[in-house]
C-alpha cells in the first residue's frame, strides 16, 4: 500500500544533542513538508521541498535542518539550537503544485519528540 | 496574514445527535479549503477539498460546505467512531508551493 512512513514513533533528546526524524513516502509525490503540532495550536510549517535537492524554510525553521537527496525521503534534524523541541512532528507529501496549489497533502503518523 | 479559526474547541454529542463544526477564515485569494480528521497519536487523514463558495461535498455521515468567509462540517447521526479532532486548513492563492494554514481543530466526542 502507498503511504508515508515516519520513524521512530517516539524519540527522546538529551541536552545539546541533535536528533534526526525519518520520513519516507512511496506515493511518487514530488512535494514534501514538515509540520510541528503543539497542544491547542494548529500545525505549523517547518520546511518544505518541491523537488529533489531543493528545499525552503517555512514559518518556524529556526533550530531545524532538512535534506532532500532522494524523491522518497525528507529527513528532519532537530538541532541543539531548537530550545523547545518537545512536540508532535508530522511529515506530509503531495503532488507538485506547479502553480495550481490545490492538491491535498497526505500525512504520516508522526514522531513524538520529548526532552530527557 | 492568513488566519483560520475553528469553533467550538470541543463538542460532545450523543450518538445520533446531528451537529455542525465551523471554520472561519481570512485568506488572500482562496485556492482551496481542506478538511482533515485526526485520531489521537495519528497523522491527519484527508477528508475533503472545497474550491469555491457554494460548493458542497459528502462522505458517509459528513458533509462539508463553503461560503466566502467560512466552512461548515455537518455531521448527521454521528456514531462513536466519528470521535476525533477535525482540522480545517486553507491554501493561499498567492503561494506557489501549496502552503496550508491550519486552524487549531475541534475535538469531537460522540457518546453511545
Amino acid at each position: 500500500d502507498g503511504g508515508i512512513t515516519q520513524s521512530p514513533k517516539y524519540l527522546f533528546r538529551k541536552e545539546g544533542q541533535n536528533v534526526t526524524l525519518s520520513c519516507e513516502q512511496n506515493l511518487n509525490h514530488d512535494a514534501m513538508y514538515w509540520y510541528r503540532q503543539d497542544p491547542g495550536q494548529g500545525l505549523r510549517l517547518i520546511y518544505y521541498s518541491q523537488i529533489v535537492n531543493d528545499f525552503q524554510k517555512g514559518d518556524i525553521a529556526e533550530g531545524y535542518s532538512v535534506s532532500r537527496e532522494k524523491k522518497e525521503s525528507f529527513p528532519l534534524t532537530v538541532t541543539s539550537a531548537q530550545k523547545n523541541p518537545t512536540a508532535f512532528y508530522l511529515c506530509a507529501s503531495s503532488l507538485r503544485t506547479a502553480g495550481l496549489g490545490n492538491q491535498p497533502q497526505h500525512f504520516g503518523d508522526g514522531t513524538r519528540l520529548s526532552i530527557l | 496574514e492568513d488566519q483560520v479559526t475553528q469553533s467550538p474547541e470541543a463538542l460532545r454529542l450523543q450518538e445520533g445527535e446531528s451537529s455542525s463544526l465551523n471554520c472561519s477564515y481570512t485568506v488572500s485569494g482562496l485556492r482551496g479549503l481542506f478538511w482533515y480528521r485526526q485520531d489521537p497519536g495519528k497523522g491527519p487523514e484527508f477528508l475533503f477539498t472545497l474550491y469555491s463558495a457554494g460548493e458542497e461535498k459528502e462522505k458517509e455521515r459528513l458533509k462539508a460546505t463553503l461560503t466566502k468567509k467560512e466552512s461548515f462540517l455537518h455531521i448527521t447521526a454521528p456514531k462513536p467512531e466519528d470521535s476525533a479532532t477535525y482540522l480545517c486548513a486553507v491554501q493561499n492563492g498567492g503561494t506557489s508551493y501549496g502552503k496550508l494554514t491550519f486552524g487549531q481543530g475541534t475535538i469531537l466526542t460522540v457518546h453511545p
